[in-house]
């Protein structure tokens, strides 16, 4: 069974443009979730989706979004990119609430 | 969920027994669990224990789980150099699916 996988690896953008990253989840789970990693602040939760539907969202502001298609694939989209957003963005999958999460190999972004 | 406690570093000998040690903020956790990180890749689910249990072994690894205490410790018996990466600790709430990590802890094997 494939794992969770994430396009692209890696990703340079300048200040003041946006992104979109990719997740595609292990096959059959519906749970998709979205943290960022950095070395001031650890791993934090960004947000979660289940059955389309965003589940809980962690205390990012709005230029952080999200959508999961029906497929269970899910995108997260940064707009207005600040260079505080550099981080190595890393998504998530389970098959239902509280059951392991299973990572992929994440997306490193770079602002310059 | 926002402190998570971890020692940022721990060295062992190869061959030798490895410990990292949690503390974690909620006493509710419905599932602790220990991730590893290897450079440049994402995070593996390594093992994870429910919060009605005490101890759960796999293969090379324990985990000891004190709630009392709110004290999770991860035991890596036999420590390879492969074993080398940061391990971090999470929880999660009942009815919620967004992990707290810990800071993690750098493990280094040596030779």
């Amino acid at each position: 069974k494939a794992g969770v996988t994430q396009t692209p690896r890696y990703l340079i953008k300048t200040r003041g443009q946006q992104v979109t990253l990719s997740c595609s989840p292990i096959s059959g789970h519906r749970s998709v979730s979205w943290y960022q990693q950095t070395p001031g602040q650890g791993l934090q939760f960004l947000f979660e989706y289940f059955s389309e539907t965003q589940r809980n969202k962690g205390n990012f502001p709005g230029r952080f979004s999200g959508r999961q298609f029906s497929n269970s694939r899910s995108e997260m989209n940064v707009s207005t990119l600040e260079l505080g957003d550099s981080a190595l963005y890393l998504c998530a999958s389970s098959l239902e609430v509280e059951q392991p999460q299973h990572f992929g190999d994440g997306t490193r972004l770079s602002i310059l | 969920g926002e402190d998570v406690e971890q020692s940022l570093f721990l060295s062992v000998r190869e061959g030798d027994s490895s410990v990292i040690n949690c503390t974690y903020t909620d006493s509710s956790s419905t599932y602790l669990y220990w991730y590893k990180q290897e450079p440049g890749a994402g995070l593996q689910l390594l093992t994870y224990i429910f919060s009605n249990m005490d101890m759960k072994q796999d293969q090379r690894l324990t985990v000891l789980l004190n709630k009392k205490d709110k004290h999770l410790s991860l035991r890596i018996a036999d420590t390879q150099t492969g074993d080398s990466a940061i391990y971090f600790c999470a929880e999660i709430y009942p009815g919620a699916n967004n992990l707290f990590f810990g800071t993690g802890t750098r493990l280094t094997v040596i030779p």
